[in-house]
């Protein structure tokens, strides 16, 4: 079975541009969870999506969005980008909406020029 | 806020040794706990993971233990193998769907 993946691996952008980072769950999986990563940290939680609804959001500011669709995919928008913005962007999915492992996919490396 | 630290950035064992990181919370009410592995370039990759109603669990050459009266968890891995050198991170869960993660221990190990 296919794991979680995520489209693209790289990606360069200007500062001010805007991105959107992609993410399939693993079959049967409900949940899609999205994580930033700055380079020497643990992963901060963004987002959480179910059932294509928002489930949870950390502090993040409101430049940064996403949505789930009826397939359970998921996409991660970030408008205005800053340099800050920099990170490894990594996606997890779960059965469901709870206390439950979170399944990682390989990431989305950005590079904020 | 609360939050999950490590007691260690660093730590570097024999191949064939016992590796043991370890891992401080201070939410009181976090009910459940993850260990991951990250290699390099490579997303977290899920180890083991333990409820609070538990006090230990195992693995293939893991074993996770959670202390909730010093809020203290540690992952024990017997015989470390070259291959599991790697990042550690533990990770808890925050409620509202929150998985907080720490800073992350590097792991080496030496042939």
């Amino acid at each position: 079975d296919a794991g979680v993946t995520q489209s693209p691996t790289h990606l360069i952008k200007t500062r001010g541009q805007q991105v959107t980072l992609r993410c399939s769950p693993i079959s049967g999986h409900k949940s899609v969870s999205w994580y930033q990563q700055v380079l020497g940290q643990g992963p901060q939680f963004i987002f959480q999506y179910y059932e294509k609804e928002e489930r949870g959001r950390g502090n993040f500011p409101d430049r940064f969005s996403a949505r789930q669709f009826p397939n359970y995919s998921s996409e991660l928008n970030v408008n205005a980008l800053l340099l800050g913005d920099s990170a490894l962007y990594l996606c997890a999915s779960s059965l469901g909406q709870g206390a439950e492992t979170q399944y990682f996919g390989p990431g989305t490396r950005l590079l904020v020029l | 806020g609360e939050s999950v630290g490590l007691h260690l950035p660093t730590l570097s064992v024999q191949e064939g040794d016992n590796s043991i990181i370890n891992c401080a919370y201070s939410n009181s009410a976090s009910d459940y706990f993850i260990w991951y592995k990250q290699e390099s370039g490579k997303g977290p990759q899920f180890i083991i993971d333990i409820r609070s109603n538990m006090d230990k669990r195992q693995g293939q050459r893991v074993t996770v233990l959670l202390n909730k009266t010093v809020k203290h968890l540690s992952l024990q891995i017997a015989a470390t193998q070259p291959g599991d050198s790697a990042v550690y991170f533990c990770a808890e869960n925050m409620g509202r769907n929150d998985m907080r993660f720490g800073a992350g221990t590097r792991l080496t190990v030496k042939p």
